[in-house]
């Protein structure tokens, strides 16, 4: 079975960075680009990147560029996103996907003083 | 960037209504178009893609079709498990880009 499994909730200071995990099981992790979406409350989903784990090589929409590193361990098949320069607007819930087919479970990140 | 259009924003039903949503991308994305339904505090769940293939273990209720630029997903007869939110993504290019949800409601 095709498994992401994410990292838990966080509650950050504004300003600060936050570093999510998305861990891979059930297939050849280089196999699929994984892909990072941001859903804040109450509102749609919004496409922040993507990276191919066989060689790092990432994609992000605009927006994002400044904000989200997208990286991936082979060794691990574990999929990062780190978010900088945390905002009262980055609060959202985070969800990793390959083929935007399968989904992980999504990681709260709550950011507040 | 492709905008896709996605109507309505909300609509109420009542069980065993005929329900369509559609979305209208602003570019050619051919049939590159995924319709997800997403219940609260969970994750997006592909209910048709490629426009107008049904996702596996989907109802088969569901369908999509496209006219031009305008792609609708359809379900035939409303149940109470299918009050959510439904939204469009289209793949064919970067950024994927989302249409804004539709939030589907009981009458």
């Amino acid at each position: 079975e095709v498994l992401l499994q994410q990292s838990g909730a966080e509650l950050v200071r504004p300003g600060s960075s936050v570093k999510i995990s998305c861990k891979a099981s059930g297939y050849t992790f280089t196999d699929y680009y994984m892909h990072w979406v941001k859903q804040r409350p109450e509102q749609g989903l919004v496409w922040i990147g993507r990276i191919n784990p066989a060689n790092g090589n990432t994609v992000y929409a605009e927006k994002f560029k400044s904000k989200a590193t997208l990286t991936a361990d082979k060794s691990s098949n574990t999929a990062y996103m780190q978010l900088s320069s945390l905002t009262s607007e980055d609060t959202a819930t985070y969800f990793c996907t390959i083929m935007v087919i399968i989904w992980g479970q999504g990681v709260m990140v709550t950011v507040s003083s | 960037d492709i905008q896709m259009t996605q109507s309505p924003s909300s609509m109420s039903a009542s069980l065993g209504d005929r329900v369509t949503i559609t979305c209208q991308a602003s570019q050619d994305i051919g049939n590159n178009l995924i319709w997800f339904q997403q219940k609260p505090g969970k994750s997006p769940r592909p209910m048709i893609y490629y426009a107008t293939n049904l996702a596996n273990g989907v109802p088969s209720r569901f369908s999509g079709s496209r006219s031009g630029s305008d792609y609708s997903l359809t379900i035939s007869s409303l149940e109470s498990e299918d009050m959510a939110d439904y939204h469009c993504l289209q793949y064919k290019q970067y950024p994927y880009t989302f249409g804004a949800g539709t939030k589907l409601e009981l009458k």
